[in-house]
């Protein structure tokens, strides 16, 4: 079965760079969410996107940017790169089970390193 | 706000002992409860989850029960065995809409042979 794709796998960027992470969601999934996961610490929420619209917002720093796009593929855009951005940012995609209750699957993540 | 609490890790068990890992949450309204697996590099896993009080979530050996009066959803498994080492997060998520889940700060299971 298919399942949620990320990429790139790995990112290595220098500070002040810019850096675009890119997922694509399981077929037919309408709803794409952003995490952030530090080294040793727990996925924080950054931002989701239902139907092409932002539909919540966490914590996530104004210089990141993120869209979901035409065919529910969406993209993190992130600018003036921290050391502090270095975390394995994941993916994940929901859509309607048909008995009302979504599930969340999670793509394998993208590892940025800001050297 | 909605938080998850764990017990903290790493928890070092030998094989085929009994796993218990603690998840208290606190929330408004009625959460789904769900635990999650992370095995090295790799992503989240869906284990199981509850979606209302008493309800028991089961898959591979593992079990945990929606616990409303004491907010808890304590993770258990019988007998562990050496590919159950991973780091496990309970979490949460608001039925009000389409909501983002909310992690408690993940247990790492090592079992030794």
């Amino acid at each position: 079965a298919a399942g949620v794709i990320q990429s790139p796998r790995h990112l290595i960027k220098e500070k002040r760079e810019t850096a675009t992470l890119k997922c694509y969601p399981i077929p037919r999934h309408d709803t794409v969410y952003w995490y952030q996961q530090g080294p040793g610490q727990d996925p924080q929420f950054l931002i989701s996107f239902y139907e092409k619209m932002q539909s919540d917002k966490g914590s996530i720093p104004d210089r990141f940017s993120a869209q979901q796009f035409s065919d529910y593929h969406s993209e993190l855009n992130m600018s003036s790169l921290e050391l502090g951005d270095s975390a394995l940012y994941f993916c994940a995609s929901s859509g309607e089970t048909g008995t009302g209750e979504e599930k969340l699957f999670f793509g394998s993540g993208t590892q940025l390193s800001v050297l | 706000g909605n938080s998850v609490t764990q017990m903290e890790g790493p928890v070092t068990l030998s094989e085929e002992a009994f796993l218990t890992i603690n998840c208290t949450y606190t929330a408004t309204g009625y959460p789904s409860l769900f635990w999650y697996v992370q095995y090295p590099g790799e992503g989240l896993q869906l284990l199981l989850k509850a979606t209302k009080a008493d309800d028991k979530g089961s898959n591979k050996g593992f079990e945990a029960t929606y616990r409303k009066e004491t907010t808890s959803f304590h993770l258990e498994k019988g007998s562990v065995q050496v590919s159950d080492s991973a780091v496990y997060f309970c979490a949460l998520s608001d039925r009000t809409g389409r909501r983002a889940l909310t992690f408690g700060s993940g247990t790492r299971l090592q079992v030794q042979p």
